[in-house]
Order: structure tokens, then sequence, then C-alpha cells
């Protein structure tokens, strides 16, 4: 099993330009979420999903999109950058049941800075 | 609200012993979990705790008070390589976000010789 693969490792992006961040896990894993780090700030829930076709907001939603087509993919897309979305950002996947072993994988994150 | 409150920084030498505190405020609970971070690194799962107690893991060991909110991380025989960020986690099953969890900022550990 690869785990939780993002793509890519580091991006730079011009103030205004989107793009679209990636997120795949092969463990059959139900839920997916989207964290930020900034220095200072600890990890923030950006968007969640329980399964495939729902999604829904965390803690700092604002110019950030996700869908989830399929389980495995979890895409987060910059609709318009802006210098406050640089971070480092996180995928991370659970199976999604309340179980002592249901613990959060990482993925390797995506360093994104926006100039 | 929610708040997870845990030390910015520790240091410690190699062979000692360092406990890293964390207390919490959510409105639900279901379980608190401390992850290892190493520099430009993503977390790694160290422990889980559910039930009031102490979990031993190796040198590591999780305990956690849920009457008083509280839980600590205890690192026994430091090595050089535990110099990390230790953040500790609720799983805040009232939240919206099912699954999701709720971070501290994180305690960065400095282990010296």
């Amino acid at each position: 099993n690869a785990g939780v693969t993002q793509t890519p490792k580091f991006q730079v992006l011009k103030t205004g330009q989107s793009m679209t961040l990636q997120c795949a896990q092969d463990m059959n894993h139900e839920y997916m979420s989207w964290y930020r780090q900034d220095p200072g700030m600890g990890l923030r829930l950006i968007h969640y999903s329980v399964g495939a076709g729902i999604t829904d907001q965390g803690e700092v939603p604002n110019g950030y999109n996700v869908s989830r087509s399929t389980t495995e993919d979890f895409p987060l897309r910059l609709l318009s950058a802006a210098p406050s979305q640089t971070s480092v950002y996180f995928c991370a996947s659970s199976g999604g049941e309340f179980t002592s072993t249901d613990t959060q994988y990482f993925g390797p994150g995506t360093r994104l800075t926006v100039l | 609200g929610q708040n997870i409150d845990q030390p910015t920084e520790m240091t410690a030498t190699e062979g000692a012993i360092v406990q890293i505190n964390c207390t919490y405020q959510t409105s639900g609970f279901n379980g608190l979990f401390w992850y290892q971070q190493h520099a430009g690194e993503a977390p790694t799962f160290l422990s889980y705790n559910v039930l009031d107690g102490l979990e031993e893991k190796g040198r590591f060991s999780s305990f956690l008070s849920r009457s008083k909110g509280y839980s600590y991380l205890l690192l026994k025989e430091l090595q050089m390589k535990d110099s990390a960020s230790y953040l500790c986690a609720v799983r805040d099953i009232d939240n919206q976000a099912g699954t999701a969890l709720i971070f501290g900022k994180g305690t960065t550990l400095s282990v010296s010789s």
C-alpha cells in the first residue's frame, strides 16, 4: 500500500492563480480530510468528506473547494490564490469508524507559496 | 468553544524523561491522540487514549483524565531522534466533522546531548 499520497510536493503560485492539490489513498478509507499547518497555529481543518459524493466544511474553508467523486481521491482546489494561503497542506484519511484503531493517516504534505 | 493547550517548547537531555502536558475543552469527546511530527514531515500516530489511565508503548506512555480534561505524553530514555513536535489532538464526536481531529498547536521538543 502506498498509503496517502499528495502531489505536488512544492508549488509556487502568483496571487489570483488557481490550482488543484491532489490527494489519493489506497486503503479504502471512507473518511478523508484536508488540513493546513501554519507556524504557531497548529493543524486546522479545511474540508472533509465522510464518503464518495459527500463533503463538508471544516474550520477554515474560505477560498477552497473540494469534491469526492471516488473513495480514493479527494482534490483540494484553490479558486484564486492569495498570500494568506501560503501554508503546508496535509491530506489525511481514516476508516471513519469510532474505534480505537481509527487514527488518521497523513500524506507527506504540499508546501504552497503564494506570491 | 473548543480549545486544546500544550506548551510551545520544551528542552531535555539525552537519556532523560520528559512529560508533555495537554489540556482540552471540547463540546464532545471520543478519544485523544498524540502525534509526532519531525520538521518538514507529516504527523505520525503515537498513541490513543479513550478511557482514563495510562497506555504504555515502549519508551512512550500516554495518560488521560477525562474529568480533568487532561492528558500527558511521557517520553523515557530520550534520544536525539526524539527531537520533534508533539501534537495533541481530540476527536470531538459532537463536532459536525465526525471523526475529524481538533489539534493543539504542538510542543517542540529539543533533545541535547
